[in-house]
């Protein structure tokens, strides 16, 4: 019920290509949901964010895509970049004061080359 | 400094040793966690902190023990660990009850028990 399926587990695109990278929950309790960025040594960073109020948020070269009737959301990076390269996690959680838990998907490891 | 500071880095120990893991957050937050992270697994919620006070165990082993002295200071405390405790450990802080909790990562200790 907590679990958040992440796809898919790498992904090689050619710089300039759009990076697909997708979500699936099944609780319907989640209401919020953040993509995190994770470079070799680092921790994750957070990237962008949706709440299922909206079905499209962007924030520069990234777009987050809800779909709340087959509990999916996805990451697409525009125009990406050598720099792109990194480990993308998808994660949800309910907004519940003093206990907001992230679930988050497995991971996706991102190669852009030249 | 700012963001969300962890140390040591990198740490090796006998399953025998007890060690200690800090983490300090410079940007007033009111909640701390602890995350694992292990390849090819996701992020494995360890311990939730909100206003100094635990309000997640999820199913730890008593091995590993979470201090929060105040908002800002949340420790690790390691005692008598297995090999399959060798993970990146992630403290990670939120301003809980707001909007936009993301969490902000500090870069991790990784954990090697020999």
């Amino acid at each position: 019920q907590q679990q958040v399926k992440q796809s898919p587990q790498s992904l090689i695109v050619q710089k300039g290509g759009i990076p697909i990278i997708n979500c699936a929950y099944e609780n319907t309790a989640f209401d919020y949901f953040p993509w995190y960025q994770q470079f070799p040594g680092k921790g994750p960073a957070l990237l962008i964010a949706i709440r299922p109020d909206v079905s499209e948020k962007k924030e520069g070269r990234f777009t987050i895509s809800f779909n709340k009737s087959a509990k999916q959301f996805s990451l697409h990076i525009m125009d990406s970049q050598p720099g792109d390269s990194a480990t993308y996690f998808c994660a949800a959680s309910i907004s519940n004061f003093g206990n907001e838990k992230l679930t988050f998907g497995t991971g996706t490891r991102l190669t852009i080359i030249p | 400094e700012t963001g969300v500071t962890q140390t040591p880095r990198h740490l090796v120990m006998g399953m025998t040793n007890k060690k200690s893991l800090k983490c300090e957050q410079h940007l007033g937050h009111n909640a701390m966690y602890w995350y694992k992270q292990s390849a090819k697994k996701p992020l494995e919620l360890m311990f939730v902190y909100s206003l100094e006070e635990r309000v997640e165990n999820n199913s730890v082993p008593s091995r590993f023990s979470p201090e929060c002295p105040n908002s800002s200071h949340l420790f690790l405390h390691l005692h008598t660990l297995q090999p399959e405790d060798s993970a990146l450990y992630l403290c990670a802080s939120s301003q809980s009850g707001t909007a936009n909790y993301g969490y902000t990562f500090g870069s991790g200790t990784r954990l090697t028990v020999v």
